[in-house]
């Protein structure tokens, strides 16, 4: 069973940027894609990329293309969800799941984004 | 705004049955399986369902999955208190190629 373990909570300001990560315990092994779903305060599940961790491989949500950028280190078994400049409106639980079922789910991350 | 439409809500009392509808349209649900999940406030969602009607190990047999052409619907029969969550169908959409999730449906045990 793949095992997804996330960064912890962050606290920044609008205009900076931030990376989280998610490491699995044996998607570098096994082949496994992975996923990034946010979910804003109050709000239902978003679908935000996938990435093959073998090739690097991304597709994005056309609502986040071009707002994250997604990549991942086989070698340490961890994808990142990236971004260059935060708004307010990125305040959100982050998740990693594994895929093609969402079988495996990260703990999540906490962004809060105060402008 | 999703593709995939829920009912926002259902009340059920302990022991009864509940059937949620997820909603969508040929380019997801009609040429897709569909995945389900729940969510307890505060946690991460959990896998119920995959491939429609495919239980993962651990998951009771009181939860059950099914598909007719663009639609596809969860049934929870026994309820009991810990059912108490929200629930979301998943599937691909081809036309999207991307992944959508459903409104989500949170389900109140009286």
């Amino acid at each position: 069973e793949v095992r997804l373990v996330q960064s912890g909570p962050e606290v920044k300001k609008a205009g900076e940027s931030l990376r989280i990560f998610c490491q699995g315990s044996q998607f570098s092994v096994t082949g496994y894609w992975l996923a990034w779903v946010r979910q804003m305060p109050g709000k239902g599940l978003e679908w935000v990329a996938r990435i093959d961790p073998g090739d690097s491989h991304t597709i994005y949500s056309p609502s986040f293309q071009g707002r994250v950028t997604v990549t991942a280190d086989r070698s340490t078994s961890t994808a990142y969800l990236e971004w260059s400049h935060l708004k307010a409106s990125d305040t959100a639980m982050y998740y990693c799941a594994s895929l093609p079922y969402f079988d495996n789910w990260g703990q999540g991350t906490l962004v809060t984004v105060s402008s | 705004q999703s593709v995939l439409t829920q009912p926002p809500s259902a009340s059920v009392t302990p022991g009864q049955r509940v059937t949620i509808s997820c909603s969508g349209s040929n380019s997801n649900i009609g040429r897709n399986s569909v995945n389900w999940f729940l969510q307890v406030p505060g946690t991460a969602p959990k896998l119920l369902i995959y491939t429609d009607n495919q239980r993962p190990s651990g998951v009771p047999d009181r939860f059950s999955g099914s598909k007719s052409g663009t639609s596809a619907s969860l049934a929870i029969s026994g309820l009991q208190s810990e059912d108490e969550a929200v629930y979301y169908c998943a599937t691909w959409d081809d036309s999207l190629n991307g992944y959508v999730f459903g409104t989500g449906t949170k389900v109140t045990v009286l």
